[in-house]
C-alpha cells in the first residue's frame, strides 16, 4: 500500500510566523510531489509542486524535497490568517500510472 | 475557461436510492479523476480515465459504485442502490498529463439518509 502520511494538526501558529508543514511518503519511486491547499467547504487548489531533491521557493512559500528520507515540507514565511486551511501532501505513483495519492491533510490556524 | 464543473453541488437522498453525480472536464484535459472526501480516511482515488477509458477502477469501494465518460466532456458516478456510508464530498478533476496539477470541480456534497 503506498501511503503519503501528515500530521493531522491542527498547526497553530501566530501570524508573521512561520508555519512547517511536513510529509512522509511510503513510495521510494515516487517522482513529483505537490501541495494543494483547502480552505473549507472549497476544493483543493495547486500551490507547489517540486520534482527535485532541494529547496523551491514561489514567494512565501518554499517546498522542501529529501528522497533519501522520503520526505516533503512546505514552508509558509509571514503566515497571515488567509493562510488557514488545510494542506494536503500528494505524492506521484511510481510503476507508470503517476497518478497522486494524497496524504489526508493538516489543518493550519494561522491567529493574528 | 469555466474550469471544472460538477452538478449538482448538494445531494440529499434516502438509503436505497440511485445517485448520479456529472462532471465536465476542462476542455483538451486527457484525464479525468473522481475522488471521495471524508473527515476518516481523506481524498481517496475511486477512478480515473485517459481519454475517455477507464484505466483504474481500483478504488470503486463496491459493484454499487458505477463510472462513465462517454466522451470527452462528461462523466457520471452512479451509485445504486445509496447507502449512507456513501456521505462524503465527491470531487472530480481534470489534467493534462497524469502527473501535473489537478483541476478540481466544487465537489457534490452527498448526504444518504
Amino acid at each position: 500500500q503506498k501511503e503519503v502520511e501528515q500530521n493531522s494538526g491542527p498547526l497553530s501558529v501566530p501570524e508573521g510566523a512561520i508555519a512547517s508543514l511536513n510529509c512522509t511518503y511510503s513510495d521510494r519511486g515516487s517522482q513529483s510531489f505537490f501541495w494543494y491547499r483547502q480552505y473549507s467547504g472549497k476544493s483543493p487548489e495547486l500551490i507547489m509542486s517540486i520534482y527535485s531533491n532541494g529547496d523551491k521557493e514561489d514567494g512565501r512559500f518554499t517546498a522542501q524535497l529529501n528522497k533519501a528520507s522520503q520526505y516533503v515540507s512546505l514552508l509558509i514565511r509571514d503566515s497571515q490568517p488567509s493562510d488557514s486551511a488545510t494542506y494536503l501532501c500528494a505524492g506521484s505513483s511510481s510503476g507508470g500510472s503517476y497518478i497522486p495519492t494524497f496524504g489526508r491533510g493538516t489543518s493550519l490556524i494561522v491567529h493574528p | 475557461d469555466a474550469g471544472v464543473i460538477q452538478s449538482p453541488r448538494h445531494e440529499v437522498t434516502e438509503m436505497g436510492q440511485e445517485v448520479t453525480l456529472r462532471c465536465k472536464p476542462i476542455s483538451g484535459h486527457d484525464y479525468l479523476f473522481w475522488y471521495r472526501q471524508t473527515m476518516m480516511r481523506g481524498l481517496e482515488l475511486l477512478i480515473y480515465f485517459n481519454n475517455n477509458v477507464p484505466i483504474d477502477d481500483s478504488g470503486m469501494p463496491e459493484d454499487r459504485f458505477s463510472a462513465k465518460m462517454p466522451n470527452a466532456s462528461f462523466s457520471t458516478l452512479k451509485i445504486q442502490p445509496s447507502e449512507p456510508r456513501d456521505s462524503a464530498v465527491y470531487f472530480c478533476a481534470s489534467s493534462s498529463l497524469a502527473n501535473e496539477k489537478l483541476f478540481f470541480g466544487s465537489g457534490t456534497q452527498l448526504s444518504v439518509l
